[in-house]
């Protein structure tokens, strides 16, 4: 059973706000939600970790319901570098039972 | 730089043919992971060390794989009797501790290992 569902894909324009939603309906409560970006032939880059209602850094937001069951990534004002791969984990420990990669989402992002 | 650095960039070898692909972690992080990603795919969990021990290998996929961390820094995997199958980008990232929450994780830019 996988851990968390995402959009394979989406598209968007440059200059707006982009919301990638991710289901993980069976978190547990020590769970973390972490969100991975990654370009091709790069490794994945960590972009934002929350626990529960909303973390903003410097590049994104992380928007988390009160039942944890869902997360919500929001990149502002996205440009065309913005295209990549986008990946939520939950865990909260290393290992298999940890911090597994599902498929991601494309994110496409054009002018 | 002082980034997670992965070894031979490229390897390209031939079905049954042994490889050892490595990592240089950033220095002073205790926690190791190495990872697999075919294409079109999200990596794959290989194998977790804390310090010099292998805490989870239970991602290896059989026992043509093998990883070792003598000195809880540099870390070597290590696969034997090549197959086609194998080929894939192979992820090491490491971070300052294992200890939970694990915080961010820092990737190299992986080892392309492609078996003719």
């Amino acid at each position: 059973l996988a851990k968390t569902t995402q959009p394979i894909s989406m598209d968007s324009y440059e200059g707006q706000e982009v919301n990638i939603t991710c289901s993980h309906n069976n978190i547990a409560t020590n769970d973390y939600i972490t969100w991975y970006q990654q370009f091709p032939s790069q490794g994945p880059r960590f972009i934002i970790q929350g626990y529960k209602t909303k973390v903003t850094n410097e590049v994104a937001s992380l928007f988390i319901p009160a039942d944890r069951k869902s997360s919500t990534l929001s990149l502002p004002r996205v440009s065309l570098s913005d295209t990549a791969v986008y990946y939520c984990l939950v865990g909260d420990r290393g290992g298999a039972d940890g911090l597994t990669f599902g498929k991601g989402t494309h994110l496409i992002i054009q002018p | 730089g002082a980034g997670v650095s992965q070894t031979p960039s490229n390897k390209v070898t031939e079905k049954g043919k042994y490889v050892e692909l490595r990592c240089d972690p950033i220095s002073g992080h205790t926690a190791l992971y190495w990872y697999r990603q075919s294409l079109g795919q999200g990596p794959e969990f290989l194998i977790y060390f804390q310090g010099t021990g292998a805490a989870d290998d239970s991602g290896l996929p059989n026992d043509r794989f093998f990883a070792v961390r003598p000195e809880g820094s540099v870390s070597t995997l290590k696969i034997q009797r090549t197959e086609r199958g194998d080929s894939a980008v192979y992820l090491c990232a490491s971070s300052p501790s294992g200890l939970r929450p694990v915080g961010e994780l820092f990737f190299g830019e992986g080892s392309r290992l492609t078996v003719l």
